[in-house]
């Protein structure tokens, strides 16, 4: 199994810009996770779904962050319109209740 | 909802010697207390859990224990070697094994010194 697919592994985007991160589960894995990590915050929650429905969306920092589940095997994070403060690292990680996966994160640069 | 407080934030050690972390926590509903280590430009991996209905996990040098009625939980680390320096997260959820989110500490810097 290839893990947690996640795309772009890095994106640097112009203020106003839209921001879409993309992320693959492991197959069979029925929840999947966002997270943000930055210095001032570590890391934090962001969204999650299970069976492609969102189940809490509370760590979602403003109407600005959008996430989607078309499928079991696509999520994506929109951000619309970046700012220079959603500079960080973004993590999907996909579970099957035994325990979570992170995938290699899309380090994102708003400049 | 849940806060995790991590400590120390950085951690110098003699290579082979003990390392220790602690971290507590607010929601006493929370049931599982997983530990990741996390090496530069890498995504956080998890090293080793505990439940609430266990108050200590071995396994080879890594070592946790739980105190349910304090809420804090400990990592230990014995015969550290270089390859032990990185960034340590601990984390709380309530159902635990992937069901809900995760809320992490800070971190805790390892430094391991030749």
């Amino acid at each position: 199994d290839a893990g947690v697919i996640q795309s772009p592994r890095h994106e640097v985007t112009e203020m106003g810009q839209e921001v879409t991160l993309r992320c693959k589960p492991i197959s069979g894995h029925d929840y999947l996770f966002w997270y943000r990590q930055t210095m001032m915050r570590g890391l934090e929650l962001l969204i999650y779904f299970n069976n492609n429905v969102p189940i809490d969306d509370s760590g979602m920092p403003e109407d600005r962050f959008s996430a989607k589940m078309p499928n079991a095997s696509f999520s994506t994070l929109k951000i619309q319109p970046s700012e220079p403060r959603d500079s960080a690292v973004y993590f999907c990680a996909s579970s099957q209740v035994r325990g979570y996966t992170f995938g290699s994160g899309t380090r994102l640069t708003v400049v | 909802g849940e806060n995790v407080e991590q400590h120390p934030s950085t951690l110098s050690v003699q290579e082979g010697d003990s390392a220790v972390i602690k971290c507590t926590y607010s929601d006493s509903a929370s049931n599982y207390f997983p530990w990741y280590k996390q090496e530069l430009g890498k995504r956080p991996q998890l090293i080793i859990d505990i439940r609430s209905n266990v108050g200590e996990k071995k396994d080879q040098r890594i070592a946790v224990t739980l105190n349910k009625t304090a809420k804090h939980f400990s990592l230990h680390i014995t015969e550290t070697q270089p390859e032990d320096s990185a960034v340590y997260f601990c984390a709380a959820s309530i159902l635990g094994g992937g069901a809900d989110g995760l809320t992490f500490g800070k971190g805790t810097h390892l430094i391991i010194q030749p």
